[in-house]
């Protein structure tokens, strides 16, 4: 079965340090995001691709950065981590089609980082 | 800017019906989305609407009216395993997703 999975589950760093959270689908979408869910605010996005090469600013991109060198993965690397940065990181995919495409994310089960 | 509004908690009975109102301010709209999520889980995709009117997809309904920038979750017949949080969220240029803050359901027995 088509899924996607993240690594690590669970990580604890140091304020400054860098951080690459991984994200890998086999669903063979096109569009990959990542996004943090802290509560009250919901989910929030960070950065997204539609397709190899191509990566775009979401709301709340400072400090994150992406690259996208194959169609399966999207890795979220936090360049100098801040305890601001200390959420739940959901990465989802999602298929490139026009017409009624309902745009359905499919999420993976999440990286809970925390920034010490 | 673009924002979404819902409210943040809503209690109902077990066997009751409830309804999730999202109300939304975006640069772009290509349809409202809703998802649940239960805790510790991911967000999983319950429901579409890219045009006016009642979507219908067993116990839950979705309904969007453009004019208004407005659109609900009904669920019927509450269930315990209901119990979750709730997010709107518009399809916005392209394929890009933004979501509401979420709203927590509590059913009780």
């Amino acid at each position: 079965d088509a899924e996607i999975t993240q690594s690590p589950r669970h990580k604890i760093t140091e304020t400054g340090r860098q951080v690459t959270l991984a994200c890998h689908q086999t669903w063979n979408h096109n569009n990959m995001f990542w996004y943090r869910q802290d509560l009250g605010h919901g989910l929030r996005l960070i950065h997204y691709s539609y397709g190899v090469q191509d990566t775009n600013k979401g709301e709340v991109s400072d400090g994150y950065s992406v690259s996208r060198s194959n169609t399966e993965d999207l890795p979220l690397t936090l360049e100098s981590a801040a305890s601001s940065q200390t959420s739940v990181y959901f990465c989802a995919s999602s298929e490139l089609a026009g017409g009624t495409n309902t745009g359905e994310l499919f999420f993976g089960e999440g990286s809970r980082l925390t920034v010490l | 800017g673009q924002s979404l509004e819902q409210p943040s908690e809503v209690t109902a009975v077990e066997g009751a019906i409830v309804q999730i109102n999202c109300t939304y301010q975006t640069s772009g709209f290509y349809g409202l989305s809703w998802y649940q999520q239960h805790d510790g889980g991911a967000p999983t995709f319950l429901s579409y609407n890219a045009l006016d009117g009642l979507e219908e997809t067993g116990r839950f309904s979705s309904f969007l009216s453009r004019s208004d920038s407005y659109g609900y979750l009904l669920l019927q017949e509450l269930q315990m395993k209901d119990s979750a949080s709730y997010f709107c969220a518009v399809r916005a240029g392209g394929f890009k997703t933004i979501f509401g803050a979420g709203t927590r359901l509590f059913v009780k027995a």
